[in-house]
């Protein structure tokens, strides 16, 4: 089945302690993003992959890291999180041009940092 | 960054009942404009993607229009369910390589 897998679905953690939220697709998507969702405001892209070793920040990229090592893994990572940081995160890949092609996402992580 | 607004931001219709809503979007540098449905503990599922001035899609009891000279598409849904009751999200893709989302029109539909 095709589809955007990311780990963990739930996540409570302390201030400061580094967290790794992943994401994978097997859709041989080129193109890969993260983005975070919180109340009253739509999905707010934090960063993107266009490929391989390719990453952008997105519009809220502050307190965050990602890599794209390979095709299929997109992980965000959260050296030292802060309870601003406390949101739901999807991941979402497609076929570039990304615009063309609608997204799959993940099934969401909600992350609360405490 | 630009600016895309949904309306209403809910809507509590009775099953059977036909509805719409509208997506806004900046006119000027369109590329491309998405529509995605997204139920409660699931993920947003793409329903559209629409590029062209006068587009017009349907999947099911389910279609789109799109005015990119006004930046504005209507969502339609015909004969509602239970079942189409989910936060309906649009997206504006402009020159950037990202998807500006706006923060959806939720719908409830009563049986």
């Amino acid at each position: 089945e095709a589809q955007v897998t990311q780990n963990p679905r739930y996540l409570i953690t302390v201030t400061g302690k580094k967290l790794t939220v992943t994401c994978s697709q097997n859709m041989n998507h080129e193109y890969m993003s993260w983005y975070r969702q919180d109340p009253g405001l739509g999905l707010r892209q934090i960063y993107y992959s266009m490929n391989v070793e390719v990453t952008d920040k997105g519009d809220v990229p502050e307190g965050y890291k990602v890599s794209r090592k390979e095709k299929r893994n997109f992980p965000l990572i959260l050296e030292s999180p802060s309870p601003n940081q406390t949101s739901l995160y999807f991941c979402a890949s497609s076929f570039p041009p990304p615009l063309h092609y609608g997204y799959t996402f993940g099934s969401g992580t909600r992350l609360t940092v405490v | 960054i630009l600016n895309v607004e949904q309306s209403p931001q809910s809507l509590h219709v009775q099953e059977g009942d036909s509805t719409n809503f509208t997506c806004s979007f900046p006119s000027s540098n369109f590329y491309a404009l998405h529509w995605y449905r997204w139920e409660t503990a699931k993920s947003p599922e793409a329903l559209f993607v629409m590029t062209l001035n006068g587009d017009e899609k349907k999947k099911g009891r389910i279609s789109a229009t799109l005015n990119t000279k006004e930046g504005y598409s209507y969502l339609y849904i015909k004969g509602s369910q239970p079942e189409d009751s989910a936060t309906y999200l649009c997206a504006d893709g402009g020159a950037t390589n990202k998807l500006i989302f706006g923060t959806g029109t939720l719908l409830a539909v009563q049986p």
